[in-house]
């Protein structure tokens, strides 16, 4: 069965560097999602992209974060100077259809800022 | 107005019985309604999903119920068993049947941890 599979399953950095995630979407897939969830708590929306482009992103989605579809198979969300409260786990979803519909999430992304 | 409140935040159901997670919403122009599970250290997996022109839809063990006039919906799962511990999240979603190029984002609701005893 497909699956989208992101890397690292675990990153650990220190507060102020930046962190790359990594994922590969489902080969079909034309919209691409990153959510995240700290521990505890709900999953959150924080950009969704689409023909090369953001098409929807959350207030969490601040100028510290970008996303790029550098090769046409990875999918990545940048973070460029991190911070304690990012400490979170990210998941990567790709959907065939808009909306999220039938949405695959990965396994995720467990980033830890120290 | 886009959140999506879910209840209970735990639920022990012994193995057989029936487990019932109840979402509530605000939003009206909310218009796809998945339900997710989660294993521990594993991505939320789509379980079921429901729009709002029908009242009810039923995938082996699993139904979704849909009051719209209510703006509620909620999960059944009927003879509940121990692979079915997991957290479980209601999400919505706006527009999503709107024939544009956005992407749309899902909103989640605060979750449930499922525990089927034997």
């Amino acid at each position: 069965e497909p699956e989208v599979t992101q890397t690292p399953s675990h990153q650990v950095t220190q507060m102020g560097q930046e962190v790359i995630l990594r994922c590969v979407p489902i080969s079909n897939h034309l919209y691409f999602y990153w959510y995240r969830q700290i521990l505890g708590q709900k999953v959150e929306f924080l950009v969704s992209f689409y023909n090369n482009e953001i098409s929807e992103k959350s207030e969490i989605f601040d100028d510290q974060f970008s996303v790029e579809r550098p090769d046409g198979s990875n999918f990545t969300l940048k973070i460029r100077s991190t911070k304690l409260e990012d400490s979170a786990m990210y998941f990567c979803a790709s959907s065939t259809h808009r909306g999220g519909t039938e949405a695959f999430f990965g396994q995720g992304t467990r980033l830890t800022v120290v | 107005q886009q959140q999506v409140k879910q209840s209970p935040q735990s639920l022990i159901v012994q193995k057989g019985g029936i487990s019932i997670i109840n979402c509530a919403y605000e939003n009206t122009a909310f218009d796809y309604f998945p339900w997710y599970q989660q294993f521990p250290g594993k991505g939320p997996a789509l379980l079921i999903a429901i729009r709002p022109d029908v009242s009810e839809k039923k995938e082996g063990r699993f139904t979704i119920s849909f009051n719209k006039s209510a703006k509620q919906f909620s999960l059944h799962i009927m003879d509940s068993q121990p692979g079915d511990s997991a957290t479980y999240f209601c999400a919505a979603s706006i527009g999503v049947w709107r024939n544009n190029n956005a992407g749309n984002m899902l909103t989640f609701g605060g979750g449930t941890r499922l525990m089927v005893k034997p």
